[in-house]
């Protein structure tokens, strides 16, 4: 079936630094790739999303970037801070649609100050 | 505008009762997904409720099951309740295909003991 694989499981920055989650997806009909962001104990956010007729989108301090080519997406996050730390999930639309998602099992970030 | 609520946000139960659980959209979303998170196997897709007609169904078992209201708020049940059913079981709502993401509710913690 279907799946989304995300590399790393975790990651640890110091404050300041970059960060970058990278995602891979096996659906070639795939058109919608959003990035979810949890706290602990809280429930998933939407940060950042990108549709398959963009190569890249940001916004602000995040930015995510799109090879359909080679089905992978990635997560930038530049000059991390403290509140960036949390798991971080990203996902792909299946069979095309915009209503159903597959995630990616999530990668930690802790941001270091 | 109201967020997508889910009640109730804490729930215990014993192996082989059965339980249902209720989100109630973002006013004018008329799709509801539900996922079931666990620290080991991340987000996983349950069901997608469309305008009160089921349209997309993970690889989750026939004690797994949900609704949808004329209203869009929409209700899972989990029948024969097993251990492993211990979650986080979170609904989301979208405008479904409008370029919308997903919102996710605060969820809905079940205990089975």
């Amino acid at each position: 079936g279907e799946n989304v694989e995300q590399h790393p499981s975790t990651l640890s920055v110091q404050e300041g630094d970059s960060a970058v989650i990278k995602c891979t997806y096996s659906d070639s009909a795939s058109n919608y790739f959003p990035w979810y962001k949890q706290e602990l104990g809280k429930r998933p956010q939407l940060i950042i999303d990108i549709r398959s007729n963009v190569g890249e989108k940001k916004d602000q301090r995040i930015a995510v970037t799109l090879n359909k080519t080679a089905k992978h997406f990635s997560l930038h996050i530049t000059e991390t801070q403290p509140e960036d730390s949390a798991v971080y999930f990203c996902a792909a639309s299946i069979g095309g649609s915009q209503g159903n998602l597959i995630f990616g099992k999530g990668t930690k970030l802790s941001v270091k100050p | 505008k109201a967020g997508v609520t889910q009640t109730p946000r804490y729930l215990i139960k014993t192996r082989g009762q059965q339980v249902t659980l209720s989100c109630s959209p973002i006013s004018g979303h008329r799709s509801v997904s539900w996922y079931q998170q666990t620290p080991g196997q991340g987000l996983q897709f349950l069901f997608e409720y469309f305008s009160e007609t089921q349209r997309n169904k993970g690889n989750f078992p026939g004690r797994f099951s949900g609704r949808q209201f004329s209203n869009s708020r929409s209700e899972m049940n989990v029948s024969t309740l097993e251990l492993g059913d211990s979650a986080l079981y979170l609904c989301a709502s979208s405008l479904a295909g409008r370029g919308d993401g997903y919102t996710f509710g605060s969820g809905t913690r079940l205990t089975v003991v």
